[in-house]
């Protein structure tokens, strides 16, 4: 069974204090890992997908990076409009038992503080 | 591009009441998702939709969910009865069709309450 698991579940940074967050994943045959972003009272945004271990992906102040085992979302300079919930997910890809099926996990609150 | 419609956005219901949420896809989406979000939890996938055929709904308590996506187009979600443990977000999503799944674009969601 696919599984996602997200740390810190919770972060507060000052405006302007870079840091990661964390996606780690157990999947048969990775096809894609999601990032999110979710504000409160909405549905999830999508940010970047990922295909393969060594990619990287930039918007903004943010870049995700891809291993075999997780990813991470790197948060350079945030600001406060920053603040939101980052969701990461997994797609299974053909040949598992869940092909095409998103898998998330529980998300990171980001906090960025003026 | 007007982007996933639910309505409605709130719900309050008393429990063995019905429910029913309403979605309407992304224009030329082929491919429909129902997820429940619990309170601090990430989304989990009800069902997914390819045109008219739901092609994944290992995960939808047939017992009192039912969903239905008639001409391929908007999509509604039914509960009934809802129990207490029902209450959550309801989210749809909608992405192109085969082969590629990526990109889900969410809907807003229907918050529901069970009282």
């Amino acid at each position: 069974e696919d599984q996602v698991t997200q740390s810190p579940e919770a972060l507060r940074l000052q405006e302007g204090e870079s840091s990661s967050l964390n996606c780690s994943y157990t999947v048969s045959g990775l096809r894609g890992l999601f990032w999110y972003r979710q504000d409160p009272g909405k549905g999830p945004e999508f940010l970047f997908t990922l295909y393969s271990a060594g990619e990287e992906k930039e918007k903004e102040r943010l870049k995700a990076t891809l291993t075999k085992k997780e990813s991470f979302l790197h948060i350079t300079a945030p600001k406060p409009e920053d603040s939101a919930t980052y969701l990461c997910a997994v797609q299974e890809g053909a040949g598992g038992t869940s092909y095409g099926k998103l898998t998330f996990g529980q998300g990171t609150i980001l906090t960025v503080h003026p | 591009e007007a982007g996933v419609v639910q309505s409605p956005r709130y719900k309050i219901i008393e429990k063995k009441q019905p429910v029913a949420f309403w979605c309407n896809p992304i224009s030329g989406h082929n491919t429909l998702y129902w997820y429940l979000q619990n309170l601090g939890q990430g989304p989990e996938l009800l069902i997914r939709y390819e045109n008219e055929e739901a092609v994944d709904d290992s995960q939808l308590p047939k017992d009192r969910f039912s969903a239905e996506r008639l001409k391929g187009v908007d999509s509604t979600l039914k509960i009934q009865p809802a129990e207490l443990g029902d209450s959550a977000v309801y989210l749809c999503a909608s992405s192109s069709g085969l082969p590629s799944y990526n990109e889900q674009f969410f809907g807003p969601g229907t918050r529901l309450t069970v009282l």
